[in-house]
């Protein structure tokens, strides 16, 4: 089982609408979850991040996370084509670990 | 110069060559890291560095080498690569909270990368 999943995608949306990101992690005792966005030829860049149960919005992301389910989730509100990018979940235990990353394209 | 910066920001090399890639952050953070992103593929941590010290190498063969002569700047030595070791190296700091609960800390923040080339 790998330590971080998330779906690959592509994850298609159209402009305006919801786009929904899942990311599950292996380690209970992980207290620190994050999510990076990269840009195709680009270095990750931090766009949000959580600590404890609930959700967290920061603009149009809303970050969600369960940890009895070992759950964590990104919501992008209105999306828009500049939003398209790998975004990559990142989970902390004692050490940080990336998920492979979920491709998300948005359609105008 | 604000945030992680990496030089240079391309290289190309052939298997016989060496080279050094260098990244400073410029954050006062506490730690730092090498990755290596191929293409399709996670990022895949490579060494850790924390005050200084050595704290992890994920079995990273030793044609690499890091380099870490204080905080804020850290080095990767490069030499008889292969061609498999072309991918983009990412270099990030964070400030680390050893053994407390939950904050701002562990957050990484990543330069820009340098896209290696070798031929």
């Amino acid at each position: 089982q790998k330590e971080v999943e998330q779906n690959s995608g592509p994850l298609s949306v159209p402009e305006g609408a919801i786009a929904s990101l899942n990311c599950t992690y292996s380690d209970r005792v992980s207290q620190s979850f994050f999510w990076y966005r990269q840009y195709s030829g680009k270095s990750p860049e931090l766009i949000m991040s959580i600590y404890s149960n609930g959700d967290k919005e920061d603009g149009r992301f809303t970050a969600q996370l369960n940890k009895a389910s070992q759950y964590v989730s990104l919501l992008i509100r209105d999306s828009q084509p500049s939003d398209s990018a790998t975004y990559l979940c990142a989970v902390y235990g004692n050490k940080l670990v990336f998920g492979a990353g979920t491709i998300l394209r948005v359609k105008s | 110069e604000t945030g992680v910066t990496q030089t240079p920001r391309h290289l190309v090399m052939g298997m016989t060559n060496k080279k050094s890639l260098k990244c400073e952050q410029h954050l006062g953070h506490n730690a730092m890291y090498w990755y290596k992103q191929s293409a399709k593929k996670p990022l895949e941590l490579m060494f850790v560095y924390n005050f200084k010290e050595q704290t992890e190498n994920n079995s990273v063969p030793s044609r690499f080498s890091p380099e870490c002569p204080n905080s804020s700047h850290l080095f990767l030595h490069l030499h008889t690569l292969q061609p498999e070791d072309s991918a983009l190296y990412l270099c990030a700091s964070s400030q680390e909270n050893f053994g407390g609960s939950a904050s701002s800390y562990n957050e990484q923040f990543f330069g820009p990368g340098t896209r290696l080339t070798v031929l």
